[in-house]
C-alpha cells in the first residue's frame, strides 16, 4: 500500500504569490488532516477534512489559508499572498474508517515551503 | 487544556546505550490516547506507537519500549541498545475525547543523537 503522498516536497514561493500544497491519503482512508511545523514552535493542527467536508478548522490562521478535500482528487492547502512567516514544513495526515479516534494518523513525508 | 510536555530537547549518547525519552502530559478527558512518532533526518513523520488510556499495560516491541503511567501522567519512551539510526526527533502527542475532536497536541519533541 502506498502511503500518504504530498507535492512537492518542496516549494518556492516570492512574497505575495500563492502557495498549493496537494496530499492524497492512503488507499481506503478518507479523513485528511493538515499540521505545520514551524521552527521553535512544534507542530501544530490545522485542519481535518473530510470528503467534501471541513470538519474543524479551529487551528487554520483567520486569514489567507483554505483547504478543501473534493469528492475527486487530492486534498490542498491553499495560502494565498504568502509572507516570510509562512516558512514551515506543512505535514498532511489521514486515516481510516469513520475518523474514530482509535484511528492512528499516518503522515505523509511533508512539504518543506520557503518564501523568499 | 491539553498539553504535552517533553522536558528533554536534546539527547546525546554513544550507541548501544539504553535511553529513555520522557513524556508527561496534562488533560481532563477520561478517555484519550498517546502517540510517539519519529522523525528522523530526512523529515517525515513515522508512526511508532498508540496507547489507550485505559490501557495501562506497557509495550515492548523489539528494542523499544514503552511505559505508560496515569498516576503520574508519563508515557515515557525506552531504546535499549540504540544505534545510531535510531538518531531522530521523537515527538509524543495526545488526542483527548471531548466532542469532535481530531487533533493531536504535540510535544516539542526530543532530538536523540547515537554516537558511534
Amino acid at each position: 500500500n502506498a502511503g500518504v503522498m504530498q507535492n512537492p516536497r518542496h516549494l518556492v514561493r516570492r512574497r505575495g504569490q500563492e502557495a498549493r500544497l496537494r496530499c492524497s491519503p492512503m488507499k481506503g482512508h478518507s479523513h485528511v488532516y493538515w499540521y505545520r511545523q514551524l521552527p521553535e514552535e512544534g507542530l501544530k493542527f490545522m485542519v481535518y477534512l473530510q470528503k467534501e467536508n471541513i470538519i474543524d478548522e479551529s487551528g487554520m490562521p483567520k486569514e489567507r489559508f483554505s483547504a478543501e478535500f473534493p469528492k475527486e482528487g487530492p486534498s490542498i492547502l491553499r495560502i494565498q499572498q504568502v509572507v516570510r512567516g509562512d516558512s514551515a514544513a506543512y505535514f498532511c495526515a489521514s486515516s481510516p474508517r469513520a475518523g474514530a479516534r482509535t484511528d492512528t494518523q499516518y503522515f505523509g513525508p511533508g512539504t518543506r515551503l520557503t518564501v523568499l | 487544556a491539553q498539553k504535552v510536555t517533553q522536558a528533554q530537547t536534546e539527547i546525546s549518547v554513544v550507541e548501544k546505550e539504553d535511553v529513555t525519552l520522557d513524556c508527561v502530559y496534562e488533560t481532563r478527558d477520561t478517555t484519550y490516547y498517546l502517540f510517539w512518532y519519529k522523525q528522523p533526518p530526512s523529515g517525515e513523520l513515522v508512526f511508532l506507537i498508540r496507547r489507550n488510556s485505559f490501557d495501562e499495560q506497557n509495550e515492548i516491541s523489539g528494542r523499544y519500549s514503552w511505559n505508560f503511567q496515569k498516576s503520574t501522567s508519563s508515557f515515557n519512551f525506552t531504546i535499549t541498545a540504540s544505534q545510531v539510526v535510531d538518531s531522530a526527533v521523537y515527538f509524543c502527542a495526545l488526542i483527548g475525547t471531548a466532542g469532535n475532536n481530531r487533533k493531536l497536541i504535540w510535544g516539542l519533541g526530543t532530538s536523540l543523537a547515537v554516537n558511534p
